[in-house]
């Protein structure tokens, strides 16, 4: 079983939709939690930090429960800029961090 | 801006050679990671080193190598290339803050024949 676990999608949404990824991590002992943004051909970028209390940036909202083990990332009001591949990233602990797979999202007009 | 810079963008080696790729960052970053990136298997850690000189086994480190002679510099090595070693290679760096995401490189993409 991998350690960090994504539904690979593809998620193929209508500009202005509400879409959801959910993530599940394995070590109950992870630190911290972010998702990334990959877009084609280029390299992991931080969207955003991932805290127990939930927190939003814009149109994104990122949750985590640490009971179940799962973060989840919103996106309200989908662009065709918000298409890209989003990864779950869990810190182990000292930066030990470990990805998911990826998420890929396509937003269409 | 926390700036990594990997050397070659592309790259295509032929089966045998010895490969150097080499990541270099200019934040005075601590943490320095070398992953490979393959379609459906996600980003795997090869090696890791958190100070000069320093370096730690990742997840698959066989067929690799690497050396952090100087602080802001993290290099992998591909002893003797194989097929199977092609693939999309990311470095990555840190600070020691904790909590704090990874800043990575814009990735070598490489190919063995």
């Amino acid at each position: 079983r991998k350690e960090v676990e994504q539904d690979p999608g593809p998620f193929n949404v209508p500009e202005g939709a509400t879409v959801a990824f959910n993530c599940t991590y394995s070590n109950s002992a992870s630190q911290s939690f972010f998702w990334y943004r990959q877009d084609c051909r280029k390299e992991p970028k931080l969207l955003m930090s991932v805290y127990s209390s939930g927190n939003e940036d814009g149109r994104f909202t990122a949750q985590l429960n640490r009971a179940s083990q799962y973060i989840s990332l919103l996106i309200r009001d989908s662009k065709l800029s918000d298409s890209a591949t989003y990864l779950c990233v869990v810190n182990r602990n000292n930066n030990d961090m470990r990805f998911g797979a990826g998420t890929r999202l396509t937003v269409k007009p | 801006d926390v700036k990594v810079t990997q050397s070659s963008r592309y790259l295509v080696k032929r089966t045998g050679e010895k490969v150097f790729l080499e990541c270099v960052q200019d934040m005075d970053h601590e943490n320095m990671f070398w992953y490979r990136q393959d379609p459906g298997l996600g980003l795997r850690l090869i090696y890791f080193s958190y100070d000069v000189k320093m370096k730690e086994k990742g997840d698959i480190p066989e067929g690799y190598s690497v050396s952090r002679e100087k602080k802001e510099r993290f290099s992998l090595i591909l002893e003797s290339a194989s097929t199977n070693q092609t693939s999309m290679y990311l470095c990555a760096s840190s600070t020691n803050t904790g909590g704090v995401g990874y800043t990575f490189g814009s990735g070598t993409r490489l190919t063995v024949v």
